[in-house]
């Protein structure tokens, strides 16, 4: 089966100071990773991906993540944050295996609040 | 460049009324198409996907069924709302196994 653990509900962070947004995944096969973000009242924005390749994805608004295989971990990373960042962020998980569908498992989401 | 569309952007039905939310993408041809529900702004639950046109795969049986009438056009529906079907809706598209790509969704509220 495919989950995707977010350990944190919240995290919490002072403006400038580096960021990280927890997530582990279980998958069978090789894992495609996203990560979005969500602002109140509004759908999900794509964020990231990790499909193969280097281990340290880069994205939009300064966002990057690091695939761990051994810890099977997609951590979110920003090193300064903005207050503007703050939102709930979601990781996602599917399984390649030759799937076309691209059924996508989330985590329960993290609020990230980023204070001045 | 692909745009997804959704409306009404809010709604307010009353319990036991019909209910029709529509979706369509432009820009992209054969996308597959996804309707979620995101309660209490938190998890995420798939209700239905699609992969073509009329091929609807539903995740969780319950008072609602979804429709694709046409390539890029996604319908999600219920002959009788309940108070449980308040929340948020997502629709979204991809392209194969590649990221999702997510409407402004509806806000429903049953009373």
């Amino acid at each position: 089966a495919q989950s995707v653990a977010q350990p944190e509900d919240q995290v919490n962070v002072a403006e400038g100071n580096p960021l990280t947004v927890k997530c582990t995944y279980s998958v069978s096969g090789n894992p495609y990773l996203f990560w979005y973000v969500q602002y109140p009242n509004r759908g999900l924005q794509f964020l990231l991906k990790y499909i193969t390749g280097d281990n340290l994805v880069k994205g939009s608004y300064g966002f990057e993540a690091e695939f761990n295989k051994s810890q099977t971990s997609f951590h979110l990373k920003k090193p300064s944050a903005l207050v503007s960042d703050s939102a709930l962020y979601f990781c996602a998980v599917t399984g390649g295996g030759g799937s076309t569908l691209g059924r996508l498992y989330f985590g329960r989401g993290t609020q990230l609040t980023v204070w001045p | 460049s692909q745009t997804i569309h959704q409306w009404p952007a809010t709604l307010v039905q009353p319990v036991g009324s019909p209910l029709s939310l529509e979706c369509t993408v432009e820009g992209t041809s054969n996308p597959n198409l996804y309707w979620y529900r995101q309660a209490a702004g938190r998890g995420l639950q798939l209700l239905f996907y699609s992969v073509g046109i009329g091929q609807i795969s539903s995740e969780v049986p319950q008072n609602l069924s979804a429709s694709r009438p046409q390539d890029r056009q996604f319908i999600l529906s219920s002959k009788k709302l309940l108070l449980s079907d308040s929340g948020f809706y997502l629709c979204a598209w991809s392209l194969g196994i590649h990221e999702q790509y997510f409407g402004p969704g509806t806000r429903l509220t049953v009373t």
